[in-house]
Parts: structure tokens; C-alpha cells; sequence
């Protein structure tokens, strides 16, 4: 079954802790991975893509197939940071990938 | 670049009622729209994927007459919630897909509609 699991509902750290957001996937075939943010009281938008390997904010995330994992990791939080995060896992579905979400993690970085 | 609108807002409608929710890419062309529902601390839920000049994919345990769904153009999708129970209460997102380069499975996202059935 394609699943991905966040095992966090909330993560809260201190401004300028490092900051770990957990993502396991299930996913039989070469999966595709994202990383989604939505702060408060504005829409869902991208974060970044395990494909690109690019840094976004200051975040990076790394694909680790072994594992099963796309863990998104900051080394030191900002306040702004604060939203919630939510992973994403792409499948093949016809002619369209469609996204499979996480139940999101809330990142609460505090002063 | 890469606006997504969805209109309306809220909506506040009695329940047995239709309501019609529009989802619209501003700037940009979508072969593709996806429509989600979000439960309260829940994550998005794919209802159906959308495509331009045909009919849309509903994903398992989706009622398709329940959720009418038009995708007329490149730039519009409407979902129509019929015969609105309270059940359906819940906060409805679309997405597009931006086909014009890059990554095509990039989707954007609208700000969601809030739908409350009395």
C-alpha cells in the first residue's frame, strides 16, 4: 500500500535548535518525494522536491531508499519557520502523478 | 506566477441544497486539477483528479454523483457538492498542474473553500 507517515503531530524547539521533521513512505515503485508548507492562514505551497536537491529556507531533505525515509531537517530554526509541514509522496496514476499526503507535522519554534 | 483562486471562500448552505465551488489558475495553463477535502487536524484527501475536456477521475469511496465535477477549460474546474448533507461539512482544496514546463507534476494550490451544511 502506498502510505506516508508522519509520526509527529507537533514539534516544538527553541529559535536556533536544529529542527528534524519525520517522513516514512510506503511505496512499491520509484517513488518521488515532496516536502509541502502551509503557514498560517495562507495556502498550501511547495517546499521542496527530493528530485531537485536544493535547499529552500534553509532546509534540506535527503531521500534515503534504505529507510524508507525523507526527513527534513534545518539546522537552526527560525521563529518564522513556525507552520505546518506536511510530506508528500507522488504516484503514478494514468497519465497524472497524484500526491499522497502525510497527516502533517505542526513546527512550533519558539522565541 | 502559478496562482491558483478558489471562490467561494466559505460557504454557508442548508442541508439537501447544491453548492458550486470554483477553482481557477490565474496565470498559468492546467491540463490538470485535483480536488481535496481536509477534515479538522486531518491531512488532505484526494477526491478526484481533473482533466481538461474529460471526464474526472474519482479516487475510492468518492461518491461521483454526490461530487460533480467539470473541468471546462485550462484555466477552471467546478466541483458541485449535491444534495449537501452535514457530513459534507468540511474544507475543500483544489490544485493545478502547470503544464507549460519544468516540472510538470508541480501542483499549486488554491486557499481552500470552507463549507458548513446547516
Amino acid at each position: 500500500a502506498q502510505r506516508v507517515t508522519q509520526p509527529e503531530k507537533l514539534l516544538s524547539v527553541f529559535k536556533g535548535a536544529p529542527v528534524e521533521l519525520k517522513c516514512n513512505y510506503s511505496y512499491s515503485g520509484s517513488p518521488e518525494l515532496f516536502w509541502y508548507v502551509q503557514y498560517s492562514r495562507q495556502r498550501l505551497q511547495l517546499l521542496l522536491r527530493h528530485i531537485s536537491r536544493e535547499s529552500i529556507k534553509g532546509f534540506t531533505a535527503d531521500l534515503n531508499k534504505g529507510e524508507t525515509s525523507f526527513h527534513l531537517k534545518k539546522p537552526f530554526a527560525q521563529e518564522e519557520d513556525s507552520a505546518m509541514y506536511y510530506c508528500a509522496l507522488s504516484r503514478y496514476g494514468g497519465a497524472t502523478n497524484k500526491l499522497i499526503f502525510g497527516t502533517g507535522t505542526l513546527l512550533a519554534v519558539q522565541p | 506566477g502559478a496562482v491558483v483562486s478558489q471562490h467561494p471562500s466559505w460557504v454557508i448552505c442548508k442541508s439537501g441544497t447544491s453548492v458550486k465551488i470554483e477553482c481557477r489558475s490565474l496565470d498559468f495553463q492546467a491540463t490538470t486539477m485535483f480536488w481535496y477535502r481536509q477534515f479538522p487536524k486531518q491531512s488532505l484527501m484526494l477526491m478526484a483528479t481533473s482533466n481538461e475536456g474529460s471526464k474526472a477521475t474519482y479516487e475510492q469511496g468518492v461518491e461521483k454523483d454526490k461530487f460533480l465535477i467539470n473541468h471546462a477549460s485550462l484555466t477552471l474546474s467546478t466541483l458541485t457538492v449535491t444534495s449537501a448533507h452535514p457530513e459534507d461539512s468540511s474544507f475543500y482544496i483544489c490544485s493545478a498542474s502547470d503544464t507549460s514546463g519544468g516540472f510538470t507534476d508541480t501542483q499549486y494550490f488554491g486557499p481552500g473553500t470552507r463549507l458548513t451544511v446547516l
